[in-house]
């Protein structure tokens, strides 16, 4: 059964800072990973995907790599600024359902 | 295109009623999920469908829950009787294919059973 864990669990960072969240998974056969925005109160907003045969994938501010051999993602935001304050999940997306296990997530408060 | 839509946003019951969700997909896309996101379990799959047929629901907690899909465009949770440990968010996700493209979120229904 696969797992996801998130590390750290809640990150508190000045505005401007770059920053790094951690995403590990149990079982490397993966059809992809994503990364996920939750708002308080809101529902799930895709940031980005990555293909299991992709090592990285970048959009905007954000960078995601991928080591499926070692079950490892990082979600790298550069420059934050007070908006990216929100839980960020990871998930992967396995198993013979097709479906996406989440991780319980990284809260992350950029101060202005 | 509006997204995923899901109805009611907030559901408030007495334990024992009858509660149904519903979900409206993405047009177009042949893959429906049900989660369900609490403090202590965080979010977990209930139910997937594919073309409209129920491919996993290995996530359904027991009996008193139940999903149907009956059209591409239409889907429903129900719970019966329901009970305090329901209290959740309830989530509907769409996608035109899981393998290789995201999953597209509801805004989630918040039920409270009393």
């Amino acid at each position: 059964k696969q797992e996801v864990t998130q590390i750290p669990a809640a990150l508190s960072v000045p505005e401007g800072e770059n920053l790094v969240l951690n995403c590990s998974f149990t079982d490397s056969a993966i059809y992809n990973l994503q990364w996920f925005r939750q708002d308080p109160g809101k529902g799930l907003t895709s940031l980005l995907l990555i293909q299991s045969s992709q090592r990285e994938q970048t959009s905007g501010r954000l960078n995601a790599s991928l080591d499926k051999s070692s079950g490892r993602s990082t979600l790298y935001i550069a420059a934050s600024q007070p908006g990216d304050s929100a839980t960020y999940l990871c998930a992967v997306h396995s198993g013979s359902a097709r479906q996406l296990t989440f991780g319980s997530g990284t809260q992350l408060t950029v101060l202005p | 295109d509006a997204g995923v839509i899901q109805s009611p946003r907030h559901e408030v019951t007495e334990m024992g009623q009858e509660v149904t969700l519903r979900c409206k997909p993405i047009s177009g896309h042949n893959s429906l999920f049900w989660y369900r996101q609490t403090m202590m379990r965080g979010l977990e799959l209930l139910i997937y469908f594919n073309n409209n047929v129920p491919i996993d629901d290995s996530g359904m907690p027991e009996d008193r829950f139940s999903a149907k899909m009956p059209n591409a465009s239409f889907s429903t949770l129900k719970i019966q009787p329901s009970e305090p440990r329901d209290s959740a968010v309830y989530f509907c996700a769409s996608s035109l294919a899981p393998e290789v493209e995201t999953q597209y979120f509801g805004p989630g229904t918040r039920l409270l059973v009393l």
